[in-house]
């Protein structure tokens, strides 16, 4: 089965600054990649789904980007946080349409 | 607007007594469900997921799909304090596309000693 590494597991960072955050997976080949946040007291929030390299589709527009340079790599970006970015990042991961997306452990960012 | 609704709870069951987690779906396009368990702090973790009509059952766990009511619940047997935790329900959208899950906000559930 397939794991999934997320870092930093927290991460403080000033109004205005750059953010990247990293997902790898093992275990797997050619897996569908998505970025979710989480925000305290509210739902899943898809962010960015990716089905191969280089391939990503955007569902909230916003000051984030993703981009997918290896197979099992996805990474989460931005420019210039903003206090609204606050929240529970979470990578997941299938590998067929329909089957059950699975979990990295998550990114808690809080912005100051 | 596809929507997955759950009761907020919280949803307290003494130990040992069945939890009964329910979900509600707007999308009658929707194919395949899902129950996952999030700790506090923690990121969401797979219980079940289930396709078709009628009951799915693994150990203590029983998911239960009425797609004519479009109804879909989870039934915790012989509940432990180690079950309490927030329970999220999804469906798929999109003529059953995995990739945009439509999530509900999840049930507390507490399991009292």
């Amino acid at each position: 089965s397939q794991t999934i590494h997320q870092w930093p597991a927290t991460l403080v960072q000033p109004v205005g600054s750059p953010l990247s955050l990293e997902c790898t997976v093992e275990g797997t080949s050619n897996p569908n990649l998505y970025w979710y946040r989480q925000a305290a007291g509210r739902g899943l929030q898809l962010l960015f789904y990716s089905v191969g390299i280089g391939q990503i589709s955007s569902e909230v527009p916003q000051n984030l980007s993703a981009s997918r340079p290896q197979d099992r790599q996805f990474i989460l970006s931005s420019k210039k946080l903003l206090l609204s970015d606050s929240g529970f990042y979470l990578c997941a991961c299938d590998r067929v349409d329909n089957q059950p997306q699975h979990f990295g452990d998550g990114t808690r960012l809080s912005i100051l | 607007q596809k929507e997955v609704e759950q009761n907020s709870g919280p949803l307290s069951v003494p130990e040992g007594a069945i939890a009964s987690l329910n979900c509600t779906y707007s999308d009658r396009g929707s194919q395949s469900f899902f129950w996952y368990r999030q700790y506090s702090g923690k990121s969401p973790e797979l219980i079940m997921f289930i396709y078709s009509n009628g009951d799915k059952e693994d150990g203590r766990f029983t998911a239960q799909l009425n797609k004519a009511s479009q109804y879909v619940s989870l039934l915790i047997r012989d509940s432990q304090p180690s079950d309490s935790a927030t329970y999220l329900c999804a469906a798929t959208g999109d003529a059953g596309n995995n990739r945009k899950l439509i999530w509900g906000l999840g049930t507390s559930l507490a399991v009292n000693p």
